[in-house]
């Protein structure tokens, strides 16, 4: 069975400064990753995936992702962080990508940035 | 584009009684449609995966006589709270992927805040 993991519980950066929130996966196929974002009280955003071809993935509101198949991660990163980024970020992969499987997501990691 | 709605989003109500959530794709068809549950400050937790015309596939755990699903349309799926009990208090979120093999994303509702007194 697919799993995900996000090792920090809390990400903590200063506004401006680069952004890096971890994630590793475990399939036994090839993955579709995925990061959402979630506000508070609200529902989840899609921010990119990966699904194949390049293994850097840029998505919504400046990040972008590495899918790095001999470490089995895909962390998401932004160049230089914004106080509206502070929110919950989620991994999730899909395994096996075809058919009727959902996403299973990882237990988030809160980012914070800082003014 | 891509766009799911939930009704309603914060639902208030006392012991016992049955509430009903739906979801809804408003501007694509869903096959599949996907209910989640979420504890504060915690990771989102599969209940369900429901298809359209045909009874929805259970978690382990997940009871489907007290969550009962329906997904009677391609734009529709409703989740049912019977018999609510406090501890069923949850932020419950519904899923929808559109139908077609282009599509692997999952898009969300913005979520329904259940409270049972």
């Amino acid at each position: 069975a697919q799993s995900v993991a996000q090792p920090e519980d809390q990400v903590n950066v200063a506004e401006g400064n680069p952004l890096t929130v971890k994630c590793t996966y475990s399939v036994s196929g090839n993955p579709y990753l995925f990061w959402y974002v979630q506000y508070p009280n609200r529902g989840l955003q899609f921010l990119l995936k990966y699904i194949t071809g390049d293994n850097l993935v840029k998505g919504s509101y400046g990040f972008e992702a590495e899918f790095n198949k001999s470490q089995t991660s895909f962390h998401l990163k932004k160049p230089s962080a914004l106080v509206s980024d502070s929110a919950l970020y989620f991994c999730a992969v899909r395994d096996p990508p075809g058919g009727n499987t959902p996403l299973v997501f990882g237990k988030g990691t809160r980012l914070s940035v800082i003014a | 584009g891509a766009v799911v709605s939930q009704h309603p989003s914060r639902v208030i109500c006392k012991s016992g009684t049955s509430v009903k959530i739906e979801c809804r794709s408003l501007d694509f068809q869903a096959t599949t449609m996907f209910w989640y549950r979420q504890f504060p400050k915690q990771s989102l937790m599969l209940m369900a995966t429901s298809n359209e015309g045909s009874k929805a596939t259970y978690e382990q755990g997940v009871e489907k006589d007290k969550f009962l699903i329906n997904h009677a349309s391609l734009t529709l799926s409703t989740l049912t709270v019977t018999s609510a009990h406090p501890e069923d208090s949850s932020f419950y979120i519904c899923s929808a992927r559109p139908s077609g093999v282009l599509y692997n994303e999952q898009f969300f509702g913005p979520g329904t805040r259940l409270t049972v007194l």
